[in-house]
């Protein structure tokens, strides 16, 4: 079965530096988005992606945070200047349908752990 | 705002036990998911429900919509150990861009 797939599976890095995490989604889904899950916390929203541009946006996805759909697989996250409470947990989804259909479940990946030091 | 309240967060009972665990809100959504996650990996899909009302069954997993699409549960019958995980129940709004907004889920302990 297909499946979303990110690495890195963890990365470390210090506060200030830029980090990217990686994804590849299912092939045939159209919409994609970033979540992500601070250790203990619900898993919240970042980001949506449609057609190559940002459909929505959480209050969480501000200047320090951009995504690329550089070719027809990979999407990725950029944080330009990674906090200590960037630390978390971020989770990639796809899925095919239009919100509202009843028919869009997410598939996610397997999560990048975000270690900032 | 959207918010989706699980109650209860932690639940920890003998296998054999049946239990329910509910997803309320005070908005409208067009369906609700219900996910299960491993420590260490993303959530996956158990089940939407669509319809008010609507019930499904996944072996012993009960799933119900409730009549006016804003609160939803999960019952578990005669649970095993292999239920242990994180239960995420999570809402698509009724508007076209709405996001899925998730839970804060119900950490759910099966003692053998």
């Amino acid at each position: 079965e297909p499946e979303v797939t990110q690495t890195p599976s963890h990365q470390v890095t210090q506060m200030g530096q830029e980090v990217i995490l990686r994804c590849v989604p299912i092939s045939n889904h159209l919409y994609f988005y970033w979540y992500r899950q601070i250790l203990g916390q619900k898993v919240e929203f970042l980001v949506s992606f449609y057609n190559n541009e940002i459909s929505e946006k959480s209050e969480i996805f501000d200047d320090q945070f951009s995504v690329e759909r550089p070719d027809g697989s990979n999407f990725t996250l950029k944080i330009r200047s990674t906090k200590l409470e960037d630390s978390a947990m971020y989770f990639c989804a796809s899925n095919l349908a239009i919100n509202g259909a009843g028919n869009s479940p997410l598939h996610f990946g397997n999560g990048t752990r975000l270690t900032v030091t | 705002t959207q918010l989706l309240e699980q109650s209860p967060q932690f639940l920890s009972i003998q296998e054999g036990e049946n239990l329910t665990v509910y997803c309320n809100s005070s908005s409208v959504f067009s369906s609700l998911q219900w996910y299960r996650q491993e420590p260490g990996e993303g959530p996956v899909l158990l089940v939407t429900v669509v319809t008010g009302g609507e019930v499904k069954k996944l072996k012993r997993l009960t799933f119900q919509f409730g009549d006016a699409r804003k609160d939803s549960s999960l019952h578990i019958t005669a649970a095993q150990p292999g239920d242990t995980g994180l239960y995420l129940c999570a809402g698509e709004g009724m508007n076209r861009d709405d996001k899925i907004i998730f839970g804060k889920g119900t950490r759910l302990h099966i003692l053998p």
